[in-house]
């Protein structure tokens, strides 16, 4: 079946550095994505990855293992409008995307 | 350009009425989505459209009907609200299917049906 794993919530701290697991089972694999969404608005694109490894951009990296169904995606830096929830989704065969619940990150000054 | 815009923003229904919500995009996307957000839950597809006068369901596509008469123009109807589908709804457009095509949502329409 389809399962999209990744944690609720995290706390960190302003200026440190904090990983967001995803791990997924899916029917078929055409990448995988990271969403930023803030508190009452839409998600918006972070990443993209559908070849193993670390892609960068900027203070966000999102690193793919896809023979573990694994996924992080790493903040560096970290700044108080970095709280959100980054939303995890995978593209199957069929083109869709299945989503994980999210992973509302918390950051303290 | 306005991207990816909702109406309407927030909405109170009572069990049995019927709404029509509405998407719209200015950027010439061949496709669209229509996704309900629920609390602990990810964002879970209704129905989508594959270019103008096509239509598809979704994982979740049971009291939902959509249109897409015009490219621009993607409308999610509810034609006898029930409290299950008290929820955040979002549209989003891609210029097309393949994986290097990202998502663009819209600010989302908030229903509650009592």
């Amino acid at each position: 079946g389809q399962n999209i794993d990744q944690p609720t919530e995290m706390t960190a701290t302003e200026g440190a550095i904090v990983q967001i697991n995803c791990t997924y089972q899916t029917s078929g694999f055409n990448g995988l994505f990271w969403y930023q969404q803030h508190a009452g608005e839409a998600p918006t694109f972070l990443s993209y990855n559908v070849l193993d490894g670390l892609e960068e951009k900027g203070r966000f990296s999102s690193f793919l293992s896809r023979s573990k169904g694994y996924s992080y995606l790493l903040l560096k830096e970290l700044q108080m409008k970095d709280s959100a929830s980054y939303l995890c989704a995978v593209m199957e065969s069929n083109y869709q995307l299945i989503w994980g619940a999210g992973t509302k990150l918390i950051i303290k000054p | 350009n306005a991207g990816v815009t909702q109406t309407p923003k927030f909405r109170v229904l009572k069990t049995g009425q019927s709404m029509t919500l509405l998407c719209a995009q200015d950027m010439n996307h061949e496709y669209m989505y229509w996704y309900r957000q629920d609390p602990g839950m990810g964002l879970r597809l209704i129905h989508y459209s594959v270019g103008e006068g096509t239509t598809a369901k979704g994982e979740v596509p049971d009291g939902y009907n959509v249109s897409r008469l015009k490219k621009q123009n993607f409308l999610l109807g509810l034609e006898s609200a029930a409290p299950s589908q008290t929820s955040v709804y979002f549209c989003a457009s891609a210029e097309t299917e393949t994986s290097t095509d990202t998502q663009y949502f819209g600010p989302g329409t908030r229903l509650t049906v009592l």
